[in-house]
């Protein structure tokens, strides 16, 4: 299985601060990556696929890029209703596997 | 815009068993493909069991493979997974989620709210 590992864990930021999370496979995925973004009591709901590709609805202040092993998750300026646990996911070989996921807080 | 509804959740003793059904909507149900992705309490996402639109191919987590089976009802509109020899640690919010082509491409572009099982005796 294709492991996933995401870092920080957990980060705390300000409002209009740059947040970025990073996600590395355990073996090359190309860009076979999604982004998913969970609230607490909801279901995940995707923001970026294809490792750079903004899912239709989504700000623009969020973002990702890479391919291979080593892949970027960014939000450019940290809203209030950004606070949320950001997952990376790849799809290049089932079966699916997630990170861990990054909690974001507001300081 | 797209609806999905799951059901069939509850408390169940361990080696039991329990049926989830997803129901879904607006939008051509046997044109996509369909997963189920579970989170237990307080932990990240864990993928469990996929099917392509037609119901002919089926791909499960290790986790899960010969307890669980994955199947679909085009004429309903209606995801399933019967999951069986239920264990503690099956204990999770099970999500369906919808794939965004007809063969398991396995982004989930939309989301049920969830059905939580809890396996516990």
């Amino acid at each position: 299985d294709i492991q996933m590992t995401q870092s920080p864990s957990s980060l705390s930021a300000s409002v209009g601060d740059r947040v970025t999370i990073t996600c590395q496979a355990s073996q090359d995925i190309s860009n076979f990556l999604n982004w998913y973004q969970q609230k607490p009591g909801k279901a995940p709901k995707l923001l970026i696929y294809d490792a750079s590709y903004l899912e239709t609805g989504v700000p623009t202040r969020f973002s990702g890029s890479g391919s291979g092993t080593d892949f970027t998750f960014t939000i450019s300026s940290l809203q209030p209703e950004d606070i949320a646990t950001y997952y990376c996911q790849q799809y290049d070989n089932l079966p699916l596997t997630f990170g861990g996921g990054t909690k974001v807080e507001m300081k | 815009e797209v609806q999905l509804v799951e059901s069939g959740g509850g408390l169940v003793h361990p080696g039991g068993s329990l049926r989830l059904s997803c129901a879904a909507s607006e939008f051509t149900f046997s044109s996509y493909a369909m997963n189920w992705v579970r989170q237990a309490p307080g932990k990240g996402l864990e993928w469990v069991a996929a099917i392509s639109g037609d119901g002919g191919s089926t791909y499960y987590a290790d986790s899960v493979k010969g307890r669980f089976t994955i199947s679909r009802d085009n004429s309903k509109n209606t995801l399933y997974l019967q999951m069986n020899s239920l264990r503690g640690e099956d204990t999770a919010v099970y999500y369906c989620g919808k794939d965004i082509v007809v063969v398991v491409a396995a982004t989930v572009d939309s989301w049920g709210q969830g059905t939580l099982v809890t396996v516990s005796s």
